[in-house]
Protein backbone atom coordinates (compact mmCIF):
# COMPACT_ATOMS: atom_id res chain seq x y z
CA UNK A 1 0.00 0.00 0.00
CA UNK A 2 1.32 3.31 -0.72
CA UNK A 3 2.47 6.07 1.76
CA UNK A 4 3.83 9.30 2.59
CA UNK A 5 5.43 10.91 5.18
CA UNK A 6 6.32 14.58 6.18
CA UNK A 7 8.50 14.64 8.55
CA UNK A 8 8.36 17.89 10.30
CA UNK A 9 5.54 19.27 11.86
CA UNK A 10 6.49 22.88 11.76
CA UNK A 11 9.29 24.52 9.48
CA UNK A 12 10.33 28.08 10.01
CA UNK A 13 11.75 30.78 7.76
CA UNK A 14 13.14 34.39 7.44
CA UNK A 15 11.41 36.09 4.73
CA UNK A 16 13.10 36.14 1.77
CA UNK A 17 15.21 33.00 2.46
CA UNK A 18 14.91 30.02 0.52
CA UNK A 19 12.56 27.01 1.77
CA UNK A 20 11.78 23.05 1.64
CA UNK A 21 9.11 21.34 2.80
CA UNK A 22 10.23 17.83 3.00
CA UNK A 23 8.10 14.95 1.54
CA UNK A 24 9.15 11.09 1.53
CA UNK A 25 6.89 7.98 -0.22
CA UNK A 26 6.10 4.48 -0.90
CA UNK A 27 4.65 3.42 -3.64
CA UNK A 28 4.80 0.11 -5.50
CA UNK A 29 4.58 1.16 -8.63
CA UNK A 30 5.34 4.70 -10.45
CA UNK A 31 4.68 7.05 -7.89
CA UNK A 32 1.94 10.07 -8.59
CA UNK A 33 2.71 12.96 -6.38
CA UNK A 34 1.62 16.15 -5.33
CA UNK A 35 1.37 19.06 -3.09
CA UNK A 36 -1.46 20.54 -1.47
CA UNK A 37 -1.47 23.83 0.94
CA UNK A 38 -4.28 25.25 3.35
CA UNK A 39 -4.61 28.47 4.43
CA UNK A 40 -6.18 29.17 7.87
CA UNK A 41 -10.00 28.59 7.95
CA UNK A 42 -9.97 27.41 4.57
CA UNK A 43 -10.13 24.02 2.54
CA UNK A 44 -7.18 22.61 0.00
CA UNK A 45 -5.57 24.39 -2.52
CA UNK A 46 -3.82 22.34 -5.21
CA UNK A 47 0.13 23.61 -5.84
CA UNK A 48 1.53 21.04 -8.08
CA UNK A 49 1.96 17.36 -9.16
CA UNK A 50 4.17 14.98 -10.70
CA UNK A 51 3.10 11.96 -12.60
CA UNK A 52 6.18 11.65 -15.25
CA UNK A 53 8.80 13.54 -17.44
CA UNK A 54 11.07 16.59 -15.72
CA UNK A 55 12.06 15.69 -12.00
CA UNK A 56 11.45 19.82 -11.41
CA UNK A 57 8.06 20.54 -10.89
CA UNK A 58 6.95 23.75 -11.06
CA UNK A 59 3.74 25.27 -9.36
CA UNK A 60 1.40 27.77 -8.09
CA UNK A 61 2.83 30.70 -6.12
CA UNK A 62 6.06 30.36 -6.88
CA UNK A 63 6.79 27.03 -5.64
CA UNK A 64 8.57 23.77 -7.23
CA UNK A 65 9.00 20.60 -6.06
CA UNK A 66 11.99 17.97 -6.92
CA UNK A 67 11.21 14.27 -7.62
CA UNK A 68 14.14 12.28 -6.33
CA UNK A 69 13.57 8.21 -7.31
CA UNK A 70 16.38 6.92 -5.35
CA UNK A 71 15.63 9.10 -2.04
CA UNK A 72 11.58 8.28 -2.71
CA UNK A 73 11.71 11.80 -1.99
CA UNK A 74 9.52 14.89 -3.55
CA UNK A 75 10.08 18.02 -1.20
CA UNK A 76 8.99 21.56 -1.81
CA UNK A 77 10.87 24.02 -2.15
CA UNK A 78 10.64 28.14 -3.01
CA UNK A 79 13.55 30.31 -3.41
CA UNK A 80 12.36 33.18 -1.73
CA UNK A 81 9.23 33.04 0.83
CA UNK A 82 7.33 35.24 1.12
CA UNK A 83 4.76 35.78 4.88
CA UNK A 84 1.98 35.14 2.94
CA UNK A 85 3.19 31.76 2.00
CA UNK A 86 2.22 30.95 5.50
CA UNK A 87 0.37 28.12 5.72
CA UNK A 88 0.17 24.24 5.82
CA UNK A 89 0.95 21.92 3.68
CA UNK A 90 0.33 18.38 2.66
CA UNK A 91 2.15 16.32 0.71
CA UNK A 92 -0.04 13.17 -1.35
CA UNK A 93 0.46 10.14 -3.09
CA UNK A 94 -1.74 8.64 -5.65
CA UNK A 95 -1.26 5.06 -6.70
CA UNK A 96 -2.12 4.76 -10.38
CA UNK A 97 -3.01 8.16 -11.81
CA UNK A 98 -4.57 5.62 -14.51
CA UNK A 99 -7.85 4.38 -13.13
CA UNK A 100 -10.32 6.31 -11.20
CA UNK A 101 -10.33 3.62 -8.82
CA UNK A 102 -7.14 4.53 -7.21
CA UNK A 103 -6.96 6.54 -3.80
CA UNK A 104 -5.20 9.54 -2.79
CA UNK A 105 -3.58 9.32 0.38
CA UNK A 106 -2.57 12.41 1.98
CA UNK A 107 0.79 12.75 4.47
CA UNK A 108 0.18 14.37 8.34
CA UNK A 109 1.13 18.29 6.95
CA UNK A 110 4.01 20.70 7.87
CA UNK A 111 2.85 23.61 9.40
CA UNK A 112 5.09 26.73 7.28
CA UNK A 113 5.30 29.42 9.28
CA UNK A 114 7.91 33.06 7.64
CA UNK A 115 8.70 35.36 9.68
CA UNK A 116 9.22 39.34 8.22
CA UNK B 1 -19.29 26.12 -12.03
CA UNK B 2 -19.69 25.97 -8.17
CA UNK B 3 -17.07 23.73 -7.64
CA UNK B 4 -17.24 21.36 -4.76
CA UNK B 5 -19.82 21.93 -2.31
CA UNK B 6 -20.84 21.15 1.16
CA UNK B 7 -23.79 21.07 3.58
CA UNK B 8 -23.40 22.07 6.52
CA UNK B 9 -20.52 24.79 7.27
CA UNK B 10 -20.66 24.06 10.84
CA UNK B 11 -22.65 21.22 13.22
CA UNK B 12 -23.00 20.78 16.99
CA UNK B 13 -24.59 17.25 17.67
CA UNK B 14 -25.00 15.16 20.95
CA UNK B 15 -23.37 11.79 21.52
CA UNK B 16 -25.92 8.96 19.77
CA UNK B 17 -27.12 11.85 17.01
CA UNK B 18 -26.74 10.87 13.81
CA UNK B 19 -26.59 13.08 10.90
CA UNK B 20 -25.67 12.94 7.11
CA UNK B 21 -22.88 15.28 5.27
CA UNK B 22 -23.58 16.33 2.11
CA UNK B 23 -21.26 17.13 -1.17
CA UNK B 24 -22.16 17.63 -4.50
CA UNK B 25 -19.80 18.45 -7.37
CA UNK B 26 -21.10 20.22 -10.85
CA UNK B 27 -17.82 19.43 -12.71
CA UNK B 28 -18.88 15.78 -13.63
CA UNK B 29 -16.03 14.04 -12.03
CA UNK B 30 -16.01 10.29 -11.69
CA UNK B 31 -13.97 10.43 -8.01
CA UNK B 32 -15.53 11.40 -4.64
CA UNK B 33 -13.73 11.39 -1.64
CA UNK B 34 -14.47 12.15 2.02
CA UNK B 35 -11.78 13.36 4.42
CA UNK B 36 -11.54 14.32 7.86
CA UNK B 37 -8.37 16.45 9.41
CA UNK B 38 -7.70 16.43 13.01
CA UNK B 39 -4.58 18.67 14.75
CA UNK B 40 -1.30 16.22 13.66
CA UNK B 41 -2.97 14.07 12.10
CA UNK B 42 -3.13 15.83 8.88
CA UNK B 43 -6.02 14.22 6.27
CA UNK B 44 -7.15 10.91 6.51
CA UNK B 45 -9.59 9.23 3.76
CA UNK B 46 -12.65 7.69 5.45
CA UNK B 47 -14.49 6.53 2.03
CA UNK B 48 -14.20 7.25 -1.76
CA UNK B 49 -16.30 6.59 -4.52
CA UNK B 50 -14.49 5.49 -7.72
CA UNK B 51 -17.75 6.40 -9.69
CA UNK B 52 -21.58 6.43 -9.81
CA UNK B 53 -22.71 2.92 -7.75
CA UNK B 54 -19.60 2.06 -5.96
CA UNK B 55 -17.98 3.20 -2.74
CA UNK B 56 -14.65 1.88 -1.17
CA UNK B 57 -13.41 2.34 2.21
CA UNK B 58 -10.49 4.26 3.15
CA UNK B 59 -8.02 4.73 6.26
CA UNK B 60 -10.34 5.35 8.70
CA UNK B 61 -14.49 4.02 7.61
CA UNK B 62 -15.16 2.79 10.76
CA UNK B 63 -18.56 5.16 12.63
CA UNK B 64 -19.40 6.36 9.09
CA UNK B 65 -21.25 5.12 6.16
CA UNK B 66 -21.66 6.96 2.42
CA UNK B 67 -23.59 6.93 -0.52
CA UNK B 68 -23.01 7.90 -4.02
CA UNK B 69 -26.34 9.10 -4.75
CA UNK B 70 -25.86 10.12 -8.49
CA UNK B 71 -22.56 11.08 -10.10
CA UNK B 72 -23.04 14.62 -8.41
CA UNK B 73 -23.44 13.82 -4.60
CA UNK B 74 -21.81 11.66 -2.33
CA UNK B 75 -22.87 12.18 0.83
CA UNK B 76 -21.29 10.81 4.18
CA UNK B 77 -23.35 9.98 7.27
CA UNK B 78 -22.87 9.79 11.04
CA UNK B 79 -25.77 6.62 12.49
CA UNK B 80 -24.42 7.54 16.15
CA UNK B 81 -22.14 10.39 16.52
CA UNK B 82 -19.35 10.14 19.54
CA UNK B 83 -16.91 12.78 20.78
CA UNK B 84 -14.10 11.03 18.79
CA UNK B 85 -15.35 12.45 15.02
CA UNK B 86 -15.20 16.00 16.29
CA UNK B 87 -13.02 16.64 13.19
CA UNK B 88 -13.07 18.88 10.33
CA UNK B 89 -14.59 17.17 7.04
CA UNK B 90 -13.92 17.88 3.55
CA UNK B 91 -15.34 16.25 0.28
CA UNK B 92 -13.20 16.26 -3.05
CA UNK B 93 -13.79 15.29 -6.34
CA UNK B 94 -11.16 14.53 -9.17
CA UNK B 95 -10.69 13.30 -13.16
CA UNK B 96 -8.34 11.44 -14.29
CA UNK B 97 -8.17 11.69 -17.96
CA UNK B 98 -5.25 10.94 -20.44
CA UNK B 99 -2.69 11.00 -17.25
CA UNK B 100 -3.85 14.49 -16.40
CA UNK B 101 -5.19 14.72 -12.97
CA UNK B 102 -7.78 17.78 -11.74
CA UNK B 103 -8.39 17.62 -7.93
CA UNK B 104 -10.77 20.44 -5.91
CA UNK B 105 -11.59 20.39 -2.22
CA UNK B 106 -15.05 21.72 -0.56
CA UNK B 107 -14.73 24.56 1.69
CA UNK B 108 -15.46 21.96 4.71
CA UNK B 109 -18.08 20.70 7.48
CA UNK B 110 -16.70 20.95 10.96
CA UNK B 111 -18.41 19.14 13.57
CA UNK B 112 -18.41 19.37 17.08
CA UNK B 113 -19.95 16.08 19.36
CA UNK B 114 -20.28 16.85 22.66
Amino acid sequence: AQSVAQPEDQVNVAEGNPLTVKCTYSVSGNPYLFWYVQYPNRGLQFLLKYITGDNLVKGSYGFEAEFNKSQTSFHLKKPSALVSDSALYFCAVRDSIYSSASKIIFGSGTRLSIRP
Amino acid sequence: NAGVTQTPKFQVLKTGQSMTLQCAQDMNHNSMYWYRQDPGMGLRLIYYSASEGTTDKGEVPNGYNVSRLNKREFSLRLESAAPSQTSVYFCASSEIQERRETQYFGPGTRLLVL
